[in-house]
């Protein structure tokens, strides 16, 4: 199947800090990818949904200021948490879906990121 | 409201039996219906999918049933193995979003 990768895996910061994620299709082109936290023992929830090229939709109650998501390549979308706090440490994860892959419905999950916000 | 529920937050089975897992919903007209299985601090990795016309769908020793009368979706592991310990998670695909279940951490006992 294909590949999505993450950076970093792993992230320790100090409150107040911002933190930027990266989400990788690596072998084929992401027409939407999307963005999930995760808490332990919890569902993934869904945050924001982005097509390349345009503003990043996001779920009732996530704070767009707060959580920037910029999808400016095929193949590259990034979070940043801006002015982080305790309360956004989680596991955040990013998937990508293909229109040419498995007739556009499959997303492809990237391996997570471990967000700590000390 | 809306809801996605799988039946239990864990699940204990002996090595070679049967797991069966459940995913019940309300109130949505998912399209597909997909399975995921997810390790500890790991993202979820894709194992099948069952579109609402389809009752049934198998791949090596995974089979799914979709009942669109019973909104429930049925995911069962024959031949069990250790290996197959992580939580399994049910997602429901209606208007292309996805969302998900909270998962059943299923245990394999050697």
């Amino acid at each position: 199947g294909a590949v999505v990768s993450q950076h970093p895996s792993r992230v320790i910061c100090k409150s107040g800090t911002s933190v930027k994620i990266e989400c990788r299709s690596l072998d084929f082109q992401a027409t939407t990818m999307f963005w999930y936290r995760q808490f332990p023992k919890q569902s993934l929830m869904l945050m924001a949904t982005s097509n390349e090229g345009s503003k990043a939709t996001y779920e009732q109650g996530v704070e767009k200021d707060k959580f920037l998501i910029n999808h400016a390549s095929l193949t590259l979308s990034t979070l940043t948490v801006t002015s982080a706090h305790p309360e956004d440490s989680s596991f955040y994860i990013c998937s990508a879906r293909s229109g040419g892959l498995a007739g556009g419905n499959e997303q492809f999950f990237g391996p997570g990121t471990r967000l700590t916000v000390l | 409201s809306q809801k996605i529920e799988q039946n239990s937050e864990a699940l204990n089975i002996q090595e070679g039996k049967t797991a069966t897992l459940t995913c019940n919903y309300t109130n949505y007209s998912p399209a597909y219906l997909q399975w995921y299985r997810q390790d500890p601090g790991r993202g979820p990795v894709f194992l099948l999918l069952i579109r609402e016309n389809e009752k049934e769908k198998r791949k090596e020793r995974l089979k799914v049933t979709f009942d669109t009368t019973l909104k429930q979706s049925l995911f069962h592991i024959t031949a069990s193995q250790p290996a197959d310990s992580a939580t399994y998670l049910c997602a429901l695909v209606s208007a292309r979003q996805l969302t998900f279940g909270s998962g059943t951490q299923l245990t394999v006992l050697p």
